[in-house]
């Protein structure tokens, strides 16, 4: 069974542009979580997706986004990008809710760097 | 709110000794309680968790945990070190009488295994 997949693995912006990352969970799972994990912050918590649906969001401001597609396929948006925004961003995949009691399977991230 | 915290920033061990990397959390209710663990440049991997029943939870690699309810802890343990262990290590945990449905990471814990 594959794994989650995350495109694109690298990515280098400049201030003010705007991102759009993809991650594809493994086959059958219904929820995608996206968290930003940085040296001074550790890992937090952005948003999750199940069926579509935003069921949690974090403390992040409106520039970041996201939506979920009918084939759970989801996608992250930053716009208006900050020196601050660079780090990895990681989506993982399970097959109920990510507050449940399945694990989450992690993609490998994407590493973002805004210039 | 549920929180959990990792004490240590770092572990050292000699390989072939055993490991314990610690971890504590706050809930109001009974909780979900999950080990997770990155090598460099990769997502997070599922270790173990503890959802209910046995206090002593196995998982992969060798790795158990250990549910206190009454110290509120959960640490990681194996009875013998290895090199290849070395890697950054998660805790984290869901608060079941929490509306919120998302997990909650600790800070992490670097363990470093030398010969």
């Amino acid at each position: 069974k594959a794994g989650v997949t995350q495109t694109p693995r690298y990515l280098i912006k400049t201030r003010g542009q705007q991102v759009t990352l993809s991650c594809s969970p493994i086959s059958g799972h219904r929820s995608v979580s996206w968290y930003q994990q940085t040296p001074g912050q550790g890992l937090q918590f952005l948003f999750e997706y199940f069926s579509e649906t935003q069921r949690n969001k974090g403390n992040f401001p409106g520039r970041f986004s996201g939506r979920q597609f009918s084939n759970s396929r989801s996608e992250m948006n930053v716009s208006t990008l900050e020196l601050g925004d660079s780090a990895l961003y990681l989506c993982a995949s399970s097959f109920r809710l990510a507050g449940g009691p399945d694990e989450q399977f992690f993609g490998p991230g994407t590493r973002l760097t805004v210039l | 709110a549920q929180s959990v915290a990792q004490p240590e920033d770092q572990v050292n061990v000699a390989e072939g000794n055993p490991l314990t990397v610690k971890c504590t959390y706050s809930v109001s209710g009974n909780p979900y309680l999950f080990w997770y663990v990155q090598y460099p440049n990769r997502g997070l991997q599922f270790l173990l968790k503890y959802i209910t029943g046995d206090n002593l939870v196995k998982g992969s690699y060798g790795f158990e945990a250990e549910f206190n309810k009454s110290q509120t802890s959960f640490h990681l343990k194996k009875p013998s070190a290895l090199v290849s262990d070395s890697a950054l290590y998660f805790c984290a945990v869901r608060d079941l009488s929490g509306t919120a449905s998302k997990l909650t990471f600790g800070t992490g814990t670097r363990l470093q295994v030398t010969l």
